[in-house]
């Protein structure tokens, strides 16, 4: 099965800075990439996503990459606020199910 | 609650119990999802479901069970064979025309 790694664990930026997460895939089969913020004692909400057939996409202050031929995705947030401090999750999904990353804790320091 | 309601949010189980966790949607999506969360592991699939009556075991199935009978309902029960059942569980839906899942605000199961 797909096997989905996430780095770092943790994060720490000064407020106005830039974070970068990074995620493994290992299944060429995967398609569908998907990022979903949860806030402490809450679901996930998903923030952004991409295609296989699409190398970047950007909303406002988020974006992500996806480099298919190394199988590694990331997640960018610029400009970064006090408000984006929640667990970050990467997914990938082959259309039938999806495998998670462990999460990332960003903390944005005021 | 974003078409999918979790009840109860908050949950006490006594050793040996069974306990059953409601998961309702009004999204009419077909597929629907039970993950566990454990600080430091990420989002793990229990089991899942892509149309009524059927259903599938994820990666962590042992000492839970579900049915779908209705479209609208994927109720989950963790059984006494569960030894460690204390974490907080997400239920998800998603629409198989566009991929995205849509989460519950979950169950956090204690074991007392």
């Amino acid at each position: 099965g797909e096997n989905v790694e996430q780095h770092p664990s943790t994060l720490s930026v000064q407020e106005g800075d830039s974070a970068v997460i990074k995620c493994t895939y290992s299944d060429s089969a995967s398609n569908y990439f998907p990022w979903y913020k949860q806030e402490l004692g809450k679901r996930p909400q998903l923030i952004i996503d991409i295609r296989s057939n699409v190398g970047e996409k950007k909303d406002q202050r988020i974006a992500v990459t996806l480099n298919k031929t190394a199988k590694h995705f990331s997640l960018h947030i610029t400009e970064t606020q006090p408000e984006d401090s929640a667990v970050y999750f990467c997914a990938a999904s082959n259309g039938n199910q999806f495998y998670f990353g462990t999460g990332t804790s960003l903390t944005v320091i005021p | 609650d974003g078409g999918i309601t979790q009840s109860p949010k908050y949950l006490f189980r006594k050793e040996g119990q069974n306990v059953t966790l409601s998961c309702e949607q009004n999204l009419n999506h077909d597929a629907m999802y039970w993950y566990r969360q454990d600080p430091g592991q990420g989002l793990r699939l229990i089991y899942y479901s892509q149309i009524v009556n059927d259903f599938q075991k994820g990666d962590i199935a042992e000492g839970y069970s579900v049915s779908r009978e209705k479209k609208e309902s994927f109720p989950l029960t963790v059984t006494s064979a569960q030894k460690n059942p204390t974490a907080f569980y997400l239920c998800a839906a998603r629409d198989g025309w566009n991929y995205g899942y849509t989460f519950g605000s979950g169950t956090r199961l204690t074991v007392v």
